[in-house]
């Protein structure tokens, strides 16, 4: 069975500052990896994932992860936060092959300040 | 609108009520969810339908019964709720169990048993 976990509850940044949020997974066999984002009062939505290829993936508004194997991980970084990146952050893993479903991390509350 | 549309948005039911959450995706997914999600805590899976069949049920009490009339449409219905029970509860769907492309996310129903 896979497991995630996001060791940092609250990340507090200032505006234009960098910021990464850590994920780190377990698991016996391979894996597709994914970042979620929940704005207040909405449901999740998908920021980008890994499912081969590249290590390096990226979204449309300037974040990005990288998968990294050997470590385990999948941390979200992005250069320049801006105030309307402040939301909770979910990564999540799902085992390859089939018939597997998607396990969550606890989720991490980003909160960009000016 | 994220593809899955959830209603009501909100809910306060008092203890010996019965409702029902209703859960509508046409993005042709043929596997849909409920996830409860409480302040704090990790995102629960509750339920899985894979081609309207029920294929996981994870230890949910009684008191939540799903009803997946076709693959287009999942239910939650509850009644003899208790106040533990006022979370956002969350439906998503997905191609397939496999997980590769990712869920998509309804808004959720904050639902508070009074």
């Amino acid at each position: 069975a896979q497991s995630v976990t996001q060791l940092d509850s609250q990340v507090p940044v200032f505006e234009e500052a960098p910021v990464e949020l850590r994920c780190n997974y377990s698991s016996s066999v391979s894996v597709y990896l994914f970042w979620y984002v929940q704005y207040p009062n909405q449901g999740l939505q998908l920021l980008l994932k890994y499912l081969s290829g590249s290590t390096l993936v990226e979204s449309i508004n300037g974040f990005e992860a990288e998968f990294n194997k050997s470590q385990t991980s999948f941390h979200l970084r992005k250069p320049s936060v801006h105030i309307s990146d402040t939301a909770e952050y979910f990564c999540a893993v799902s085992e390859t092959g089939g018939g597997n479903k998607l396990t969550f991390g606890t989720g991490t509350q980003l909160k960009v300040e000016l | 609108e994220t593809g899955v549309t959830q209603t009501p948005r909100h809910l306060v039911m008092g203890m010996t009520n019965k409702k029902s959450l209703k859960c509508e995706q046409h993005l042709g997914h043929n596997a849909m969810y409920w996830y409860k999600q409480s302040a704090k805590k990790p995102l629960e899976l509750m339920f899985v339908y894979s081609l309207e069949e029920r294929v996981e049920n994870n230890s949910v009490p009684s008191r939540f019964s799903p009803e997946c009339p076709n693959s287009s449409h999942l239910f939650l219905h509850l009644h003899t709720l208790q106040p533990e029970d006022s979370a956002l509860y969350l439906c998503a769907s997905s191609q397939e169990l496999q997980g590769a492309g990712g869920y998509t996310f309804g808004s959720g129903t904050r639902l508070t048993v009074v």
